[in-house]
């Protein structure tokens, strides 16, 4: 079974500070992996679509790496800002185009 | 609409009832998912739609629950005799789906309540 894992499942820091959020899955063969932000009541808004082929991609203050062979990739905020408070989500697509989400990291900036 | 547009975006039903909910994808996307998202829990995958080959239906948790989609056009999720343990948000989302996987974009979802 393809597993999604993201740690920390909470995470609070204060504004101005850089964070790295964790995600990591059970099958390395992906096609590519998807970093989305989920506010409270709303739907999904995608944030960065980093390809297998790829190690990095950037976002203005995001950047996203993927190390396939370890099944891992991270999601990198700059500067962080009370803006960026929601839960993140990583989503791999494994092969048979259904993205399997992680549980996700509910992310709290501090004034 | 330039975005996956999905309504209700609120229903309330009673035990029992069916329920239909609508996505309209982006146009030109060809292929288009549905999810499941319970209070607190993350996103159960429910049903795919490619073009027109079958839907991956591997997802739906019983008979209750089926979708259709004409073409690469709107999708509706059918939920009949609803049961208390349905409320939850579904969210439908659609993309290119080009050799291999492209971006795909979300709608704002629908919540429902089984009262």
């Amino acid at each position: 079974k393809q597993e999604v894992t993201q740690i920390p499942a909470a995470l609070s820091v204060p504004e101005g500070e850089n964070l790295v959020l964790n995600c990591s899955f059970t099958d390395s063969a992906i096609y590519n992996l998807q970093w989305f932000r989920q506010d409270p009541g709303k739907g999904l808004t995608s944030l960065l679509l980093i390809q297998s082929s790829q190690r990095e991609q950037t976002s203005g203050r995001l950047n996203a790496s993927l190390d396939k062979s370890s099944g891992r990739s991270t999601l990198y905020i700059a500067a962080s800002q009370p803006g960026d408070s929601a839960t993140y989500l990583c989503a791999p697509n494994f092969g048979n185009e259904k993205l399997t989400f992680g549980t996700g990291t509910r992310l709290t900036i501090i004034p | 609409g330039a975005g996956v547009s999905q309504s209700p975006s609120n229903k309330v039903t009673e035990k029992g009832k069916d329920v239909e909910l609508r996505c309209d994808p982006i146009s030109g996307h060809t292929a288009l998912y549905w999810y499941r998202q319970r209070l607190g829990q993350g996103l159960e995958f429910l049903i795919y739609f490619q073009g027109n080959s079958a839907p991956d239906k591997s997802g739906l948790p019983s008979d209750r629950f089926s979708a259709e989609r004409t073409g690469e056009s709107v999708s509706t999720l059918t939920i009949q005799r609803t049961q208390q343990e349905d409320s939850a948000v579904y969210l439908c989302a659609s993309s290119l789906a080009r050799q291999g996987y492209t971006e795909a974009f979300f709608g704002q979802g629908t919540r429902l309540t089984v009262v």
